[in-house]
C-alpha cells in the first residue's frame, strides 16, 4: 500500500462548488504539505502543517483552507471553486526527526473547475 | 526570497548519451536539495537528496552534485535510456522541516 494517499485522484466540478481533497499517510510523519502544480509554473506551496495544532499559509493560500484532523490526515478545501484553481494538487509529508528530512509525495489529484 | 531555476527547460538526446541537468538557487543558505522525477500526469518520485554539508550523492546511473557557495546543483545521468524520459525537478529547503521551493523542471526526451 502507498505511504501517502490522496482522494479523489480526479475530480471535475463547477464554478462556485465546495470541494475537499483528502490526504492520508501511514509514514508516521509529523509534517504535511499541500502543493499545486500548473503547467510551466512548477509546484507552489498552498498550506503546511507541522502538527495537528499548527497550520501555516504558504505562497498561494488565498481561496483555500485546510484541516489537520489527525497526525495522519490533512485535507484541503476550496470553499468556492473557480476555473483558475484547475491544477494538479499534491500532498507531501516529512519527518523532522529524520536527519535527511526528505519529503515524500502522494500521487496527486487532478482537479478541473468548469 | 529563494528562487530556483532549471536550465534547459527541455532536452532531447539519443539513447546512450551522458547528460547533465542544471539547477541554480539564489539563496545559498539551504538545508538540503532534492531531485525528483515526474512522469506525465503522475506524482513525484524522489531520486536523490543532498544535505547542505555534502558535495554529491549517487544512485545507480544518477549522480547529483551540490556547490552551495555558488548556488548550483547538477544531475548527471549516465548512458541515458528511453525509460529516463520524464520531467526532472530540483527543489531546495531553507530549514529543516520547511517546505520545498521548486524549479520549473527540465523535460527530458531520450530517443532510441
Amino acid at each position: 500500500d502507498a505511504d501517502v494517499t490522496q482522494t479523489p485522484r480526479n475530480r471535475i466540478t463547477k464554478t462556485g462548488k465546495r470541494i475537499m481533497l483528502e490526504c492520508s499517510q501511514t509514514k508516521g510523519h509529523d509534517r504535511m504539505y499541500w502543493y499545486r502544480q500548473d503547467p510551466g509554473l512548477g509546484l507552489r506551496l498552498i498550506y503546511y502543517s507541522f502538527d495537528v495544532k499548527d497550520i501555516n499559509k504558504g505562497e498561494i493560500s488565498d481561496g483555500y483552507s485546510v484541516s489537520r484532523q489527525a497526525q495522519a490526515k490533512f485535507s484541503l478545501s476550496l470553499e468556492s471553486a473557480i476555473p483558475n484553481q484547475t491544477a494538479l494538487y499534491f500532498c507531501a509529508t516529512s519527518d523532522l526527526s529524520s536527519s535527511y528530512n526528505e519529503q515524500f509525495f502522494g500521487p496527486g489529484t487532478r482537479l478541473t473547475v468548469l | 526570497k529563494q528562487e530556483v531555476t532549471q536550465i534547459p527547460a527541455a532536452l532531447s538526446v539519443p539513447e546512450g548519451e551522458n547528460l547533465v541537468l542544471n539547477c541554480s538557487f539564489t539563496d545559498s543558505a539551504i538545508y538540503n536539495l532534492q531531485w525528483f522525477r515526474q512522469d506525465p500526469g503522475k506524482g513525484l518520485t524522489s531520486l536523490l537528496l543532498i544535505q547542505s554539508s555534502q558535495r554529491e550523492q549517487t544512485s545507480g546511473r544518477l549522480n547529483a552534485s551540490l556547490d552551495k557557495s555558488s548556488g548550483r546543483s547538477t544531475l548527471y545521468i549516465a548512458a541515458s535510456q528511453p525509460g529516463d524520459s520524464a520531467t526532472y525537478l530540483c527543489a531546495v529547503r531553507g530549514q529543516a522541516g520547511t517546505a520545498l521551493i521548486f524549479g520549473k523542471g527540465t523535460t527530458l526526451s531520450v530517443s532510441s
